[in-house]
């Protein structure tokens, strides 16, 4: 499992509540995701970081933002949820090396937080 | 235009063929490529990642890259019913974030 969890993993949560999802590995990975998949859409980049207090934008980032003060922990914030955010929200960890066995990339996904907005 | 594009199916193949499945990618400054499969309810598990062009191998899976046509894919050789899933694609960018394709649904027909 790549040593990623996700918390909580299921919420159901009013309109105009702030969220809050939370990531955690236990790899230390420097490369940190947050998609959001939708039937019809895939997954869709949110928001991403490249190490500590380092983040930046993904293809659907309007309504969402996110912390990384520690490398084990990715957060994700919903600040006034909206029914158009009710989805299934995936954490990735990801890491790069150049190594005697040559370049290698990877990607691991957590088991996923189902969020429902009402 | 997404910067990863595959065709959403379904492809439907029958047992003990090969199925191939598409990706093309419009970032040329990509530097990784990666094939999961996600079957539903569940996380995507990665399959296999290229980064070089050609072909690699492992096991029953060929990820097949060429960087001159922005084209990716993944050969599926002997498929069997547990190979029913939604394959996705994905690309790192040159920014580092990874990409992905909207999958393609296979189904393998006994």
């Amino acid at each position: 499992d790549a040593g990623i969890t996700q918390s909580p993993r299921h919420k159901v949560t009013e309109t105009g509540t702030p969220v809050t999802l939370r990531c955690h590995q236990t790899e230390n990975h420097r490369y940190m995701y947050w998609y959001r998949q939708d039937p019809g859409h895939g997954l869709r980049l949110i928001h991403y970081s490249y190490g500590v207090k380092d983040t930046d934008k993904g293809e659907v980032s309007d309504g969402y933002s996110v912390s990384r003060s520690k490398t084990e922990d990715f957060l994700l914030t919903l600040e006034s949820a909206t029914s158009s955010q009710t989805s299934v929200y995936f954490c990735a960890i990801s890491e790069t090396r150049q190594g005697g066995r040559g370049y290698r990339d990877t990607q691991y996904f957590g088991p996923g937080t189902r969020l429902t907005v009402l | 235009q997404k910067e990863v594009e595959q065709n959403s199916g379904p492809l439907s193949v029958p047992e003990g063929a090969i199925a191939s499945l598409n990706c093309t990618y419009s970032d040329r400054g990509s530097q990784s490529f990666f094939w999961y499969r996600q079957y539903s309810g569940k996380s995507p598990e990665l399959i296999m990642s290229i980064y070089s062009n050609g072909d690699k191998e492992d096991g029953r899976f060929t990820a097949q890259l060429n960087k001159a046509s922005q084209y990716v894919s993944l050969l599926i050789r002997d498929s069997q019913p547990s190979d029913s899933a939604t394959y996705l694609c994905a690309g790192r960018s040159s920014a580092s974030k990874i990409i992905f394709g909207s999958g393609t649904r296979l189904s393998i027909r006994p």
